[in-house]
């Protein structure tokens, strides 16, 4: 199947620092890919829907300017964590569906971020 | 809107149990139905799917069918193992809404030998 990969997996910061996290599809174009935040009781969160060479689309509640997401690429879509705080610590993951899907998500390994 | 409801966890079963994670869901159109599962320390994978009503999904001895008359894809499997401690979610993805993912809440199982 399709490989989507993130970099780093995990992270440590410290308090005020920006951190980024690249998402890649590996080995198919992904005109969409998604960032969600997974909280310690599992469940996901959809933070925002990236789209290739267009602003990324936030859903209610996160702040665009402190998660800022670039989708320069058919294949790289990047989260950076601005001014990072401890609350900000967590379980990012992407996901990526092949252009002229529908079709399954293909999930990235996700990247643990802790903010010291 | 469209939704999707799991049990709740957790779920602990000794091996060679069998396994059923109920899940609902509500949609207007006709939705595709995943579930997918997380491994600890790792992202979701795609376990399996059905795209219409009456399809069986099936994959390493899980299995769910499509159900549109009560709305459900129940996951089952006759026999785990510890291997299969993992947490599961099940989902939905339907055109009119331009394929959005709807992801339930999860559900975690625990395999004890």
């Amino acid at each position: 199947g399709a490989v989507v990969s993130q970099h780093p997996s995990w992270v440590i910061c410290k308090s005020g620092t920006s951190v980024k996290i690249e998402c890649r599809s590996l080995d198919f174009q992904a005109t969409t890919m998604f960032w969600y935040r997974q909280f310690p009781k599992q469940s996901l969160m959809l933070m925002a829907t990236s789209n290739e060479g267009s602003k990324a689309t936030y859903e209610q509640g996160v702040e665009k300017d402190k998660f800022l997401i670039n989708h320069a690429s058919l294949t790289l879509s990047t989260l950076t964590v601005t001014s990072a705080h401890p609350e900000d610590s967590s379980f990012y993951i992407c996901s990526a569906r092949a252009t002229g899907g529908p079709g399954e998500l293909f999930f990235g390994e996700g990247s643990r971020l802790t903010v010291l | 809107g469209d939704s999707v409801t799991q049990m709740e966890g957790p779920v602990t079963l000794s091996e060679e149990a069998f396994l059923t994670i109920n899940c609902t869901y509500t949609a207007t159109g006709y939705p595709s139905l995943f579930w997918y599962v997380q491994y600890p320390g790792e992202g979701l994978q795609l376990l399996l799917k059905a795209t219409k009503a009456d399809d069986k999904g099936s994959n390493k001895g899980f299995e769910a069918t499509y159900r549109k008359e009560t709305t459900s894809f129940h996951l089952e499997k006759g026999s785990v193992q510890v291997s299969d401690s993992a947490v599961y979610f099940c989902a939905l993805s339907e055109f009119r809404t331009g394929n959005q993912f709807y992801f339930g809440t999860g559900t975690s199982l625990t395999v004890i030998p």
